[in-house]
Formats: C-alpha cells, sequence, structure tokens
C-alpha cells in the first residue's frame, strides 16, 4: 500500500532554534497533506492542512508564523517549528491521501517525528 | 465534520472477542465511518472503514445498524499485540470537502494475557 516517511522520527533542540520535518508520500503523488500534534496519553490534534503549489490552511488557535509548512512538490511537505520551546516538545504526525480519492479510502500517516525542546 | 464518542478504555484477555462502539448521532448522509490503531510513538493505521451494515476484513468486522448513528469494530480473538488506541472517524465524501480528518479522544484497548 501507499507509504508515507517522515523525517526525522526524533530530534531534540535547544530553545529558541528551529527545526523542520519532513513529510515525503513515497509512491502517490498528494496535493494535500495534514499536520497534527499529538501530547502524551492525548488524541491527534489537527494543525494544519498542507497544499501543493499555495499557503497552508491552519486551525483555528494554530499560530502560522510559528508552525511553517511548505509544499512545494506533491511529493513532500516540510513543517519547521520556529523558534521552539519546551511547550513545543510533542509528537508531530503528517498524512496524505492519495489523489482523486475521496474520504471512502483510507489516509496513510506518517511514523511520527517525537520532537523533544530543551 | 461529526462528532464522535467512544469509551475512554476497555480491558480484555487473550483470545476474546473484542467489541467497540462508537457513537455518532450527527452522522451526515456523505460520512464513510472510518477506524484507525495507533500504537505508542507511531502514526495512525487504517483499520476498516464502512458505509452501512457490515464490512469485514482481514484484522477487523463493523457494524453500522441502519440508522448509521452508532458503529461498532469488532476483533476476534485479540492477542497482546492488539494493546493499542482505536479511533472511529466519520468524514465527508463531498466535493469540496478537504479529506482532513478530525480525532476524538479514542479507545485505549488493553489486551491482558
Amino acid at each position: 500500500g501507499a507509504v508515507v516517511s517522515q523525517h526525522p522520527s526524533r530530534v531534540i533542540c535547544k530553545s529558541g532554534t528551529s527545526v523542520k520535518i519532513e513529510c515525503r508520500s513515497l509512491d502517490f503523488q498528494a496535493t494535500t497533506m495534514f499536520w497534527y500534534r499529538q501530547f502524551p496519553k492525548q488524541s491527534l490534534m489537527l494543525m494544519a492542512t498542507s497544499n501543493e503549489g499555495s499557503k497552508a490552511t491552519y486551525e483555528q488557535g494554530v499560530e502560522k508564523d510559528k508552525f511553517l509548512i511548505n509544499h512545494a512538490s506533491l511529493t513532500l511537505s516540510t513543517l519547521t517549528v520556529t523558534s521552539a520551546h519546551p511547550e513545543d516538545s510533542s509528537f508531530y504526525i503528517c498524512s496524505a491521501r492519495a489523489p482523486g480519492q475521496g474520504l471512502d479510502t483510507e489516509a496513510f500517516f506518517g511514523q511520527g517525528t517525537r520532537l523533544t525542546v530543551v | 465534520l461529526a462528532k464522535t464518542t467512544q469509551p475512554i478504555s476497555m480491558d480484555s484477555y487473550e483470545g476474546q472477542e473484542v467489541n467497540i462502539t462508537c457513537s455518532h448521532n450527527n452522522i451526515a448522509t456523505n460520512d464513510y465511518i472510518t477506524w484507525y490503531q495507533q500504537f505508542p510513538s507511531q502514526g495512525p493505521r487504517f483499520i476498516i472503514q464502512g458505509y452501512k451494515t457490515k464490512v469485514t476484513n482481514e484484522v477487523a468486522s463493523l457494524f453500522i445498524p441502519a440508522d448509521r448513528k452508532s458503529s461498532t469494530l469488532s476483533l476476534p480473538r485479540v492477542s497482546l499485540s492488539d494493546t493499542a488506541v482505536y479511533y472511529c472517524l466519520v468524514g465527508d465524501t463531498g466535493s469540496g470537502n478537504t479529506g482532513k480528518l478530525i480525532f476524538g479522544q479514542g479507545t485505549t484497548l488493553q489486551v491482558k494475557p
């Protein structure tokens, strides 16, 4: 089946620095990808919808200037956490559907990225 | 997007059948029902999807009554490796939909030996 890959799987950064997380669709082209954040013992929270070639759509309460999303190609979306702080430490997950498919098909999720800000 | 309600947690023993019910009273005509499984520190994984009646695949069955206001995920003969969080989601297949999925709280299933 289709695969979505995230990199890195784990990252530790110092407070105040920026971290970039990559999300790739390995065997299909994704015009739309989604970024989620998950805190310990909580559910996934949708942060934004990444649209290839256009601006991302952010969910209410998510700071677009802090969480920069770039979807420059049909197989790659990146999430950059700028000026990271310890409260940004979380598990970040991306997902995508193959183009031309509605919600009656599965979404594919990356393996997640564990961000720890020290 | 329709809101879903599931039990927060369930316990079971190896070899038993587990049924997790999800309530989605406000499901719309175009909504499909999808279940995902998530292990710690991993992304969710698709289990099964359905629109009405019963769907079965190699890992689970999904039962959806005629009014579609609830659904039940059935896992036959669970093993320790089925310990995970299970999420029920409903989504709109309309042409204007972006395809985003909104996750509820999920059900933490603990399988005991």
